[in-house]
């Protein structure tokens, strides 16, 4: 596609459940990202896929999150057993290996009710 | 790791004034700099970067940034604003060779026509 896409815009979801996000980044984009934003503090990091390497994961907030991407295009990002404090927009974002301007989705609005 | 500082979370201004907001970052090595801006209700998007030579970079819709590697600071600025640019400000480093986005806090801008 044109852009990176994410789905779905917006999950509702009840404490304790597990989610699923999706982001599908630009065709041919080897490095792809997931960031988190909350109200007032910015974009934190998560983790990122590098072409085959092995993942930096060192920004996964604890073991309930987990990342993978499949046949180096899309990526799910798992988080389980929700909690309120999860509730945020996680962003994707992809890039080109040598390019590191890195293209954005719209996000996934999560809301853990 | 690298981390970036943004100052002045919340600016308000009127057209025609003149925007500066300063960006710093802690990191000893070589590193790319970015500014990226989200309009309300849309996707992060990139507004310039720098990687190497000039230090003044200009970008999109009349903003520039100024590299000043002894005070480690990438400032965005604009001559005069518009209405249009009431938007939320980030800015974000990365080492080289490294593709994670490091991303400061943002700087949310609303212009009072």
């Amino acid at each position: 596609g044109a852009g990176v896409s994410q789905s779905p815009s917006n999950k509702v979801t009840e404490k304790g459940k597990d989610v699923e996000l999706r982001c599908d980044p630009i065709s041919g984009h080897t490095a792809l990202y997931w960031y988190r934003q909350s109200l007032g503090q910015g974009l934190e990091f998560l983790i990122y896929f590098q072409g085959n390497s092995a993942p930096d994961k060192s920004g996964l907030p604890s073991d309930r999150f987990s990342a993978e991407r499949t046949g180096g295009s899309v990526s799910t990002l798992t988080i389980q057993r929700t909690q309120q404090e999860d509730s945020a927009v996680y962003l994707c974002a992809s890039s080109t290996l040598g390019d590191t301007e890195a293209f954005f989705g719209q996000g996934t609005r999560l809301t853990v009710v | 790791a690298q981390s970036v500082s943004q100052h002045n979370h919340h600016v308000i201004l009127s057209e025609a004034a003149s925007l500066e907001l300063g960006c710093n970052y802690s990191y000893g090595g070589t590193v790319n700099l970015f500014w990226y801006v989200q309009y309300p209700g849309q996707h992060l998007q990139l507004l310039l970067k720098y990687f190497s030579g000039d230090p003044l970079v200009k970008g999109i819709k009349g903003f520039e940034a100024e590299f000043i590697k002894s005070k480690f600071s990438f400032n965005l600025r604009k001559p005069s604003v518009q209405w249009s640019d009431t938007a939320e400000y980030f800015c974000a480093v990365n080492a080289h060779g490294n593709n994670r986005l490091a991303f400061g806090k943002g700087n949310q801008v609303v212009v009072i026509p």
